[in-house]
Protein backbone atom coordinates (compact mmCIF):
# COMPACT_ATOMS: atom_id res chain seq x y z
CA UNK A 1 0.00 0.00 0.00
CA UNK A 2 1.33 3.16 -0.70
CA UNK A 3 0.24 6.71 1.32
CA UNK A 4 2.23 9.99 1.87
CA UNK A 5 2.23 12.03 4.52
CA UNK A 6 3.26 15.40 4.50
CA UNK A 7 4.35 16.49 8.29
CA UNK A 8 3.51 20.07 8.35
CA UNK A 9 0.11 22.14 7.20
CA UNK A 10 1.48 25.45 7.61
CA UNK A 11 4.90 26.14 7.11
CA UNK A 12 5.63 30.68 8.04
CA UNK A 13 9.42 31.90 7.06
CA UNK A 14 10.64 35.66 7.09
CA UNK A 15 11.86 36.42 3.09
CA UNK A 16 15.56 35.35 2.49
CA UNK A 17 15.68 32.64 4.99
CA UNK A 18 15.76 28.69 4.50
CA UNK A 19 12.80 26.46 3.42
CA UNK A 20 11.98 22.87 4.56
CA UNK A 21 8.80 20.95 3.91
CA UNK A 22 8.70 17.78 5.11
CA UNK A 23 7.36 14.82 3.24
CA UNK A 24 7.41 11.16 4.30
CA UNK A 25 6.40 8.21 1.68
CA UNK A 26 5.29 4.53 2.36
CA UNK A 27 5.11 2.56 -0.66
CA UNK A 28 5.48 -1.18 -1.26
CA UNK A 29 7.21 -0.08 -4.80
CA UNK A 30 9.80 1.81 -6.30
CA UNK A 31 7.92 5.08 -6.05
CA UNK A 32 7.68 8.24 -8.20
CA UNK A 33 7.79 10.68 -6.38
CA UNK A 34 7.13 14.61 -6.90
CA UNK A 35 6.66 17.75 -5.77
CA UNK A 36 3.74 20.28 -7.12
CA UNK A 37 3.42 23.90 -6.12
CA UNK A 38 -0.54 25.36 -6.11
CA UNK A 39 -0.71 29.00 -6.07
CA UNK A 40 -3.92 30.61 -5.31
CA UNK A 41 -6.81 29.84 -7.80
CA UNK A 42 -4.26 28.05 -9.79
CA UNK A 43 -3.87 24.53 -11.36
CA UNK A 44 -1.09 22.40 -9.27
CA UNK A 45 2.09 22.87 -10.82
CA UNK A 46 5.21 20.36 -11.25
CA UNK A 47 8.24 21.50 -9.32
CA UNK A 48 10.63 18.55 -9.12
CA UNK A 49 10.26 14.84 -9.81
CA UNK A 50 12.26 11.71 -8.55
CA UNK A 51 12.62 8.34 -10.42
CA UNK A 52 15.63 6.94 -9.02
CA UNK A 53 18.11 8.45 -11.04
CA UNK A 54 19.64 10.57 -7.99
CA UNK A 55 18.88 10.90 -4.94
CA UNK A 56 19.15 15.32 -4.74
CA UNK A 57 17.03 16.23 -7.27
CA UNK A 58 16.35 19.83 -8.23
CA UNK A 59 13.48 20.95 -9.48
CA UNK A 60 12.46 24.89 -10.36
CA UNK A 61 12.33 28.57 -9.12
CA UNK A 62 15.48 26.95 -6.95
CA UNK A 63 13.95 23.99 -5.10
CA UNK A 64 15.11 21.19 -4.45
CA UNK A 65 14.79 17.69 -2.45
CA UNK A 66 16.34 14.64 -1.35
CA UNK A 67 15.06 11.25 -1.44
CA UNK A 68 16.11 9.36 1.65
CA UNK A 69 15.40 5.78 1.22
CA UNK A 70 16.15 4.61 4.95
CA UNK A 71 14.31 7.35 6.63
CA UNK A 72 11.09 6.93 3.45
CA UNK A 73 11.97 11.04 3.45
CA UNK A 74 11.16 13.22 0.34
CA UNK A 75 11.81 16.82 2.21
CA UNK A 76 11.35 20.07 -0.08
CA UNK A 77 14.22 22.76 0.08
CA UNK A 78 15.04 26.05 -0.94
CA UNK A 79 18.17 28.08 0.41
CA UNK A 80 16.24 31.54 0.59
CA UNK A 81 12.04 31.86 0.33
CA UNK A 82 10.87 34.66 -1.94
CA UNK A 83 7.78 36.22 -1.51
CA UNK A 84 6.29 34.56 -4.85
CA UNK A 85 6.94 31.17 -2.66
CA UNK A 86 4.06 31.74 -0.88
CA UNK A 87 1.47 28.98 -2.31
CA UNK A 88 0.62 25.36 -1.46
CA UNK A 89 2.90 22.87 -1.78
CA UNK A 90 1.63 19.00 -2.32
CA UNK A 91 4.15 15.89 -2.36
CA UNK A 92 3.01 13.28 -4.46
CA UNK A 93 3.71 9.41 -4.18
CA UNK A 94 3.38 7.41 -7.81
CA UNK A 95 3.78 3.45 -7.74
CA UNK A 96 5.38 2.12 -11.36
CA UNK A 97 2.43 2.60 -14.14
CA UNK A 98 1.45 5.31 -12.19
CA UNK A 99 -1.93 4.17 -12.39
CA UNK A 100 -1.83 4.56 -8.02
CA UNK A 101 -1.01 8.29 -7.46
CA UNK A 102 -1.51 9.60 -4.04
CA UNK A 103 -1.39 13.27 -2.75
CA UNK A 104 -0.20 14.52 0.46
CA UNK A 105 -2.78 16.79 2.24
CA UNK A 106 -0.40 20.15 1.66
CA UNK A 107 1.82 22.31 3.36
CA UNK A 108 0.88 25.95 3.19
CA UNK A 109 3.87 28.16 3.36
CA UNK A 110 3.43 32.08 4.19
CA UNK A 111 6.52 34.19 3.64
CA UNK A 112 6.60 37.04 5.66
CA UNK A 113 8.48 40.55 4.74
CA UNK B 1 0.79 27.03 -19.52
CA UNK B 2 0.48 23.74 -18.82
CA UNK B 3 -1.16 22.54 -21.86
CA UNK B 4 -4.53 21.37 -19.99
CA UNK B 5 -7.91 22.95 -21.19
CA UNK B 6 -10.64 22.98 -18.58
CA UNK B 7 -13.89 24.76 -19.44
CA UNK B 8 -16.17 26.46 -18.25
CA UNK B 9 -13.89 28.06 -16.01
CA UNK B 10 -16.69 28.81 -13.43
CA UNK B 11 -19.54 27.25 -12.91
CA UNK B 12 -22.64 28.33 -10.90
CA UNK B 13 -25.63 26.16 -10.75
CA UNK B 14 -28.97 25.16 -8.31
CA UNK B 15 -28.72 22.08 -6.27
CA UNK B 16 -30.40 19.17 -8.16
CA UNK B 17 -29.56 19.98 -11.19
CA UNK B 18 -26.48 18.76 -13.63
CA UNK B 19 -23.32 20.33 -15.19
CA UNK B 20 -20.70 18.55 -17.34
CA UNK B 21 -17.38 19.73 -17.20
CA UNK B 22 -14.85 19.26 -19.68
CA UNK B 23 -11.16 18.75 -20.70
CA UNK B 24 -8.93 18.50 -22.87
CA UNK B 25 -5.64 17.03 -22.28
CA UNK B 26 -2.36 18.02 -23.39
CA UNK B 27 -1.37 17.14 -27.04
CA UNK B 28 -0.18 13.39 -27.04
CA UNK B 29 -1.26 12.48 -23.69
CA UNK B 30 -3.33 9.41 -23.02
CA UNK B 31 -4.17 10.27 -19.40
CA UNK B 32 -6.72 12.01 -17.84
CA UNK B 33 -7.38 11.95 -14.26
CA UNK B 34 -10.14 14.03 -12.63
CA UNK B 35 -9.70 15.99 -9.02
CA UNK B 36 -11.87 17.54 -6.60
CA UNK B 37 -10.29 20.52 -4.28
CA UNK B 38 -12.48 21.86 -1.34
CA UNK B 39 -11.46 23.45 1.82
CA UNK B 40 -12.50 20.22 4.17
CA UNK B 41 -11.32 17.42 2.06
CA UNK B 42 -8.29 19.21 0.37
CA UNK B 43 -7.61 17.12 -3.10
CA UNK B 44 -9.12 14.34 -3.16
CA UNK B 45 -8.68 11.99 -6.28
CA UNK B 46 -11.60 11.16 -8.54
CA UNK B 47 -11.09 8.79 -11.68
CA UNK B 48 -8.80 7.82 -14.14
CA UNK B 49 -9.30 6.99 -17.80
CA UNK B 50 -6.29 6.10 -19.77
CA UNK B 51 -6.79 6.26 -23.99
CA UNK B 52 -10.70 6.06 -22.87
CA UNK B 53 -10.74 3.12 -20.70
CA UNK B 54 -11.23 4.14 -16.99
CA UNK B 55 -8.34 2.67 -14.60
CA UNK B 56 -8.84 3.89 -11.20
CA UNK B 57 -11.79 5.29 -9.14
CA UNK B 58 -11.06 7.09 -6.37
CA UNK B 59 -13.53 9.05 -4.01
CA UNK B 60 -16.06 9.45 -6.48
CA UNK B 61 -19.82 9.67 -5.70
CA UNK B 62 -22.59 7.67 -7.36
CA UNK B 63 -24.16 10.59 -8.83
CA UNK B 64 -20.65 11.53 -10.76
CA UNK B 65 -19.69 10.24 -13.89
CA UNK B 66 -17.16 10.73 -16.25
CA UNK B 67 -15.86 9.12 -19.87
CA UNK B 68 -13.01 9.85 -22.28
CA UNK B 69 -13.45 10.25 -25.73
CA UNK B 70 -11.65 9.02 -29.04
CA UNK B 71 -10.44 12.22 -29.48
CA UNK B 72 -8.91 11.57 -25.29
CA UNK B 73 -10.83 14.69 -24.26
CA UNK B 74 -12.92 14.16 -21.07
CA UNK B 75 -15.98 14.77 -19.93
CA UNK B 76 -17.14 14.97 -15.71
CA UNK B 77 -21.07 15.16 -15.56
CA UNK B 78 -22.03 15.64 -11.87
CA UNK B 79 -25.99 15.12 -11.43
CA UNK B 80 -28.51 15.74 -8.74
CA UNK B 81 -26.00 18.62 -6.99
CA UNK B 82 -25.94 19.53 -3.25
CA UNK B 83 -24.58 22.61 -1.85
CA UNK B 84 -21.44 20.02 -0.68
CA UNK B 85 -20.35 19.65 -4.30
CA UNK B 86 -19.15 22.88 -4.16
CA UNK B 87 -15.57 22.97 -5.30
CA UNK B 88 -12.48 23.33 -7.52
CA UNK B 89 -12.91 20.28 -9.99
CA UNK B 90 -9.48 19.58 -11.61
CA UNK B 91 -8.34 17.71 -14.68
CA UNK B 92 -4.75 17.05 -15.60
CA UNK B 93 -3.16 14.43 -18.01
CA UNK B 94 0.10 12.84 -18.55
CA UNK B 95 1.52 10.90 -20.69
CA UNK B 96 2.23 7.76 -19.41
CA UNK B 97 1.69 5.81 -15.92
CA UNK B 98 5.23 7.41 -14.45
CA UNK B 99 5.35 10.80 -15.91
CA UNK B 100 4.43 13.99 -13.92
CA UNK B 101 0.41 15.09 -14.20
CA UNK B 102 0.10 18.46 -15.71
CA UNK B 103 -3.07 20.31 -14.59
CA UNK B 104 -5.22 22.38 -15.95
CA UNK B 105 -6.54 25.63 -14.08
CA UNK B 106 -9.65 24.07 -12.81
CA UNK B 107 -13.23 24.49 -12.89
CA UNK B 108 -15.20 26.36 -10.00
CA UNK B 109 -18.19 24.92 -9.05
CA UNK B 110 -20.85 26.67 -6.75
CA UNK B 111 -23.78 24.96 -6.24
CA UNK B 112 -26.07 27.45 -4.43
Amino acid sequence: AQSVTQLDSHVSVSEGTPVLLRCNYSSSYSPSLFWYVQHPNKGLQLLLKYTSAATLVKGINGFEAEFKKSETSFHLTKPSAHMSDAAEYFCVVSNTGGFKTIFGAGTRLFVKA
Amino acid sequence: DSGVTQTPKHLITATGQRVTLRCSPRSGDLSVYWYQQSLDQGLQFLIHYYNGEERAKGNILERFSAQQFPDLHSELNLSSLELGDSALYFCASSATGESPLHFGNGTRLTVT
